[in-house]
């Protein structure tokens, strides 16, 4: 089993719509985690940070922590073509800890 | 003004050659890590540096040696090119550890023949 599994996709979904992206982990000393988007032939870069549990808003963006069911979710309200990329959940127990990164979710928004 | 940069962008090359790869920062960060992305997409750390000093050594073959002469730069030999190797690798930097937001470079796409 992974430390962190993430649906691959693609996902395909109308400009407009609200999309739902998730991760499940198997390591209990996660702390700190994280949503990374990365654009084709580019490098990720943060999207989301989160501690613990609960829930974080940014604009559109939303991410949720269930430690005690290990999921984590990332949602995209009113989501837009320039939204189209793959994101990448990752996460770590902090410290000098490794970062792990799930597999990544391809999106693609069309308009 | 590019926060994590790395050189050379594209690498082709033939199998058992060696080849390096130099990544530079100017953020200040403490932390800078190297990644290997497959064709999957699936990231995957290999070595991580704090102030010069090595803390991450994931399983990686000994023909990938990285080097970091000052908390700004970490550079990646290696030695024996093999077609499995062919992937993107990725630098990034982050202020301290894991906790941290890592800021990505662009990528060196390596191709070995």
């Amino acid at each position: 089993q992974k430390e962190v599994e993430q649906d691959p996709g693609p996902l395909s979904v109308p400009e407009g719509a609200i999309v739902s992206l998730n991760c499940t982990y198997s390591n209990s000393a996660f702390q700190y985690f994280m949503w990374y988007r990365q654009y084709s032939r580019k490098g990720p870069e943060l999207l989301m940070y989160t501690y613990s549990s609960g829930n974080k808003e940014d604009g559109r963006f939303t991410a949720q922590v269930d430690k005690s069911s290990k999921y984590i979710s990332l949602f995209i309200r009113d989501s837009q073509p320039s939204d189209s990329a793959t994101y990448l959940c990752a996460m770590s127990a902090g410290g000098y800890q490794k970062v792990t990164f799930g597999t990544g979710t391809k999106l693609q928004v069309i308009p | 003004d590019t926060a994590v940069s790395q050189t050379p962008k594209y690498l082709v090359t033939q199998m058992g050659n060696d080849k390096s790869i130099k990544c530079e920062q100017n953020l200040g960060h403490d932390t800078m890590y190297w990644y290997k992305q497959d064709s999957k997409k699936f990231l995957k750390i290999m070595f991580s540096y704090n102030n010069k000093e090595l803390i991450i050594n994931e399983t990686v073959p000994n023909r990938f040696s990285p080097k970091s002469p000052d908390k700004a730069h970490l550079n990646l030999h290696i030695n024996s090119l093999e077609l499995g190797d062919s992937a993107v690798y990725f630098c990034a930097s982050s202020p301290a550890g894991g906790s941290d937001e890592q800021f990505f470079g662009p990528g060196t796409r390596l191709t070995v023949l």
